[in-house]
Parts: C-alpha cells; sequence; structure tokens
C-alpha cells in the first residue's frame, strides 16, 4: 500500500464550487505539504504544517485553506474555485529529522 | 518566485549516453535535493547534498554542488530508457524546513 495517498487522483468541477482534496500518510511523518504543480513548471508550495497545531503559509496560499485534522491527516480546501486553479496538486509528508520529502501520487483538478 | 533554474529545460539522448542538467538558486542553501518525476506522476527523492558538501554518487547519479557559483548540477551516466522522466532540484534554506523547486528537466532517452 502507498505510504501517501491523495483522494481523488481526479476531479473536475465548476467555478464558484468549493472543492476539498484530501491526503493521508502512514509514514507516521509529523510535516505535511500541499503543493500545486502547473504544466512544464516546477512545484509551488501553497501551505505547510510541522505538527497537528501548526499550519503555515507557502509562497501561494491565496484562495486555498487548509485543515491538519490529525498527524497523519491534512486537507486543502479551495473555498471558491477558479479556472487558473486548475493544476496537478500534490500532497508530501517528512520526518523532521531528514530532509526528504515524500510526495503522494497527485490530484489533477480541472476548473470549468 | 522559484529559488532554482534549471538547464537545459529538456533534453534528448541516446540510451547509452550520459545526461547532465543544471541548477542555479539565488540565496544560501542548507542543503539541495534532486528529484524525479515520471510523466505527471508523484515526485521521487533521488540525491541530497548538503552545503558543505562538493560532489556526491549514488549509483549512477553524480551531483555536483557549487556554493560559491550557487549552481549544482546532475549527471545520469549510462542512461536508459527508464529515465525519461522531469528531474526537479529543490533548495532548503534551513535542514528540513521547506523545499523551493525548480522549474525541472525533461529528459528523453531514446532506446
Amino acid at each position: 500500500d502507498a505510504d501517501v495517498t491523495q483522494t481523488p487522483r481526479n476531479r473536475i468541477t465548476k467555478t464558484g464550487k468549493r472543492i476539498m482534496l484530501e491526503c493521508s500518510q502512514t509514514k507516521g511523518h509529523d510535516r505535511m505539504y500541499w503543493y500545486r504543480q502547473d504544466p512544464g513548471l516546477g512545484l509551488r508550495l501553497i501551505y505547510y504544517s510541522f505538527d497537528v497545531k501548526d499550519i503555515n503559509k507557502g509562497e501561494i496560499s491565496d484562495g486555498y485553506s487548509v485543515s491538519r485534522q490529525a498527524q497523519a491527516k491534512f486537507s486543502l480546501s479551495l473555498e471558491s474555485a477558479i479556472p487558473n486553479q486548475t493544476a496537478l496538486y500534490f500532497c508530501a509528508t517528512s520526518d523532521g529529522s531528514q530532509e526528504t520529502q515524500y510526495f503522494g501520487p497527485g490530484t489533477r483538478l480541472l476548473v470549468l | 518566485s522559484q529559488q532554482g533554474e534549471e538547464d537545459p529545460q529538456a533534453l534528448s539522448i541516446q540510451e547509452g549516453e550520459n545526461a547532465t542538467m543544471n541548477c542555479s538558486y539565488k540565496t544560501s542553501i542548507n542543503n539541495l535535493q534532486w528529484y524525479r518525476q515520471n510523466s505527471g506522476r508523484g515526485l521521487v527523492h533521488l540525491i541530497l547534498i548538503r552545503s558543505n558538501e562538493r560532489e556526491k554518487h549514488s549509483g549512477r547519479l553524480r551531483v555536483t554542488l557549487d556554493t560559491s557559483k550557487k549552481s549544482s548540477s546532475l549527471l545520469i551516466t549510462a542512461s536508459r530508457a527508464a529515465d525519461t522522466a522531469s528531474y526537479f532540484c529543490a533548495t532548503d534554506k534551513a535542514a528540513g524546513n521547506k523545499l523551493t523547486f525548480g522549474g525541472g528537466t525533461r529528459v528523453l532517452v531514446k532506446p
């Protein structure tokens, strides 16, 4: 079984709708991250969390919110989706004692 | 804005050849990492080099780091078709903090 899972894997929604992307991990890591990737570009950090009570904005947090429900779960919400939020979204985890990150398979989001 | 910029943006080579890609960054770092992404999938960590290291090897991968030039290179030797992927450098300003990714190099290895 995958250590970092994301649901849904694909989502089509309409402008103005609220949607939630979910991430779960079985690695026991404290740190979790949400990134977005646009075609042909690298990843940009949206939000990150170093433990259940810690939430931090990343480079591009406007239009997004997150919830860290438990150590293993980190959700990303788009309160009112807009077309330029069409992208590939990745969740990642890391252990505070290591610097590497472990990525989920991604959620492909299309906002019409 | 992205911390790392990668060069070239795309690279096409024959199987068995070496592939070299470069990454430049703007601010001081604690470490620099390279990741691989296969066709829209999640990124996979390849190798990490710390700011006090100059060269590191892992299998067919060789990474160099020049902190005076704020640049790194990734060399894949004896490439295989399975190495076809996008490769990203990522910098970490403070150990275990958060990564800033470059735009990536798309590598195509032709059989």
